[in-house]
């Protein structure tokens, strides 16, 4: 049962534009999203997170937006850079325990 | 940042064969660690949770007899596949949690890639 999901598996933009990664979540019991990035044959690294307190948190050119309502949170980065090519990952946690909750992961392509 | 390392980062091995992967928190301790594995185009899916000291949390679904683990310091986990098959062929990746707060920042190794032939 995918407690996360990306709905995307891949997406393109054009150097400079806004790169827009959806995640969707149906646990009402997560309170901490995360966001990682992962280049082919490299484990995950962090890159911005947002807790259920908030709707928005930047760091840079990234930004996270997180929908309650909707179990929805998307991270918006913008420019995009060719750098960002890339697979992201969101995750969700339930606030008590240790497993973190993975999406599929979009597979993002920045064009020069 | 907290740095995590895995060894080996690319392994193949006969069907039958036992092989054991390594994780290690290099600049930070970690009372927690935690062993993923990823199928081609899917999510990580955590496989169980080390604890030092202790025995380790299996995922249900997850042969505890196939995946051994043991974390015998605050620096070491290993994942030992045993008897593998070429359905045990993934990545696996380990990550480690600073501190012993639940919820607190997973730090991921770069990963190991398992071909069973």
């Amino acid at each position: 049962d995918q407690q996360v999901k990306q709905n995307s598996p891949s997406l393109s933009v054009q150097e400079g534009r806004i790169s827009i990664l959806n995640c969707d979540y149906t646990n009402s019991m997560f309170d901490y999203f995360l966001w990682y990035k992962k280049y082919p044959a490299e484990g995950p690294t962090f890159l911005i997170s947002i807790s259920s307190i908030k709707d928005k948190n930047e760091d840079g050119r990234f930004t996270v937006f997180l929908n309650k309502s909707a179990k929805h949170l998307s991270l918006h980065i913008v420019p995009s850079q060719p750098g960002d090519s890339a697979v992201y990952f969101c995750a969700a946690f339930p606030g008590s325990g240790n497993q973190f909750y993975f999406g599929t992961g979009t597979s993002l392509t920045v064009i020069p | 940042g907290a740095v995590v390392s895995q060894h080996p980062s690319w392994v193949i091995c006969k069907s039958g064969t036992s092989v054991k992967i390594e994780c290690r928190s290099l600049d930070f301790q970690a009372t927690t660690m935690f062993w993923y594995r990823q199928f081609p185009k899917q999510s990580l899916m955590l496989m169980a949770t080390s604890n030092e000291g202790s025995k380790a949390t299996y995922e249900q679904g997850v042969e505890k007899d196939k995946f051994l683990i043991n974390h015998a310091s605050l620096t070491l986990s290993t994942l030992t596949v045993t008897s593998a098959h070429p359905e045990d062929s993934s990545f696996y990746i380990c990550s480690a949690r600073e501190g012993t707060a639940s919820g607190g920042h997973q730090y991921f190794g770069p990963g190991t890639r398992l071909t069973v032939t």
